[in-house]
């Protein structure tokens, strides 16, 4: 029952651009900053991008986010092969009804 | 450095409580958003709840009418229980911590630490 929406896949070859956009509303993405988290195989996720656009000094500076209005995006620049992985956005939701973390569907990112 | 450890069967029947304890070394429990998340086999991440120094608990409204969560300050852990179980529930279930403020009134809540997770397989 998510409530961010992703695409639910992209690729690119070595050294290409890949963006994945992430839709909310404005009682999540509208009103508190994105995370996103990136997820290799077998292995639990891990933040690569905090407060909508600001990255962890061990997560490499090809990935880059953004977020306008309701929607964000994170970009990975310069494709890696390591870089193959599922992506979610989240961010906290405060609507009338309740008040909780919600993360994205989803997107799997492969490396051609 | 903190580690995060989950602990539980990992074979639950239908209509049974699903147990979970996890373990946290190399810090305070005190002053953290303590998480659990679960995963259902090929599916994306769900986030279930959090307590923070056990008067401050938010459940998802999902599964709200089933679930407890808690914290044990003196062994360093914290646990979930959720009752009535049936074959959905079958997941990974990760522990995690987030660390959560606010800025202008815009919510922090990131998730920086997490378990190795457990799965849990609901089956008679």
């Amino acid at each position: 029952q998510s409530v961010l929406t992703q695409p639910p896949s992209a690729s690119g070859t070595p050294g290409q651009r890949v963006t994945i956009s992430c839709s909310g509303s404005s009682s999540n993405i509208g009103s508190n900053f994105v995370y996103w988290y990136q997820q290799l195989p077998g292995t639990a996720p891990k933040f690569v991008i905090y407060r909508n656009d600001q990255r962890p000094s061990e997560v490499p500076d090809r990935f880059s986010g953004s977020k306008s209005g309701t929607s964000a995006s994170l970009a990975i620049s310069g494709l890696r092969s390591e870089d193959e992985a599922d992506y979610y956005c989240a961010a906290w939701d405060d609507s009338p009804s309740a008040s909780l973390y919600v993360f994205g569907t989803g997107t799997k990112v492969t490396v051609l | 450095q903190e580690q995060l450890q989950e602990s539980g069967p990992g074979l639950v029947k239908p209509s049974e409580t699903l147990s979970l304890t996890c373990t946290v070394s190399g810090v305070s429990i005190s002053g953290y958003y303590w998480t659990w998340i679960r995963q259902p086999p090929g599916k994306g991440l769900e986030w279930i709840g959090h307590i923070y120094d056990s008067g401050n608990i938010n459940y998802n409204p999902s599964l709200k009418s089933r679930l407890a969560i808690s914290v044990d300050t003196s062994k360093n852990q914290f646990s979930l229980k959720l009752r009535s179980v049936t074959a959905a529930d079958t997941a990974v279930y990760f522990c995690a911590r987030a660390l959560r403020g606010t800025i202008f009134g815009a919510v922090i809540h990131r998730i920086d630490s997490w378990g190795q997770g457990n799965l849990v397989t609901v089956s008679s």
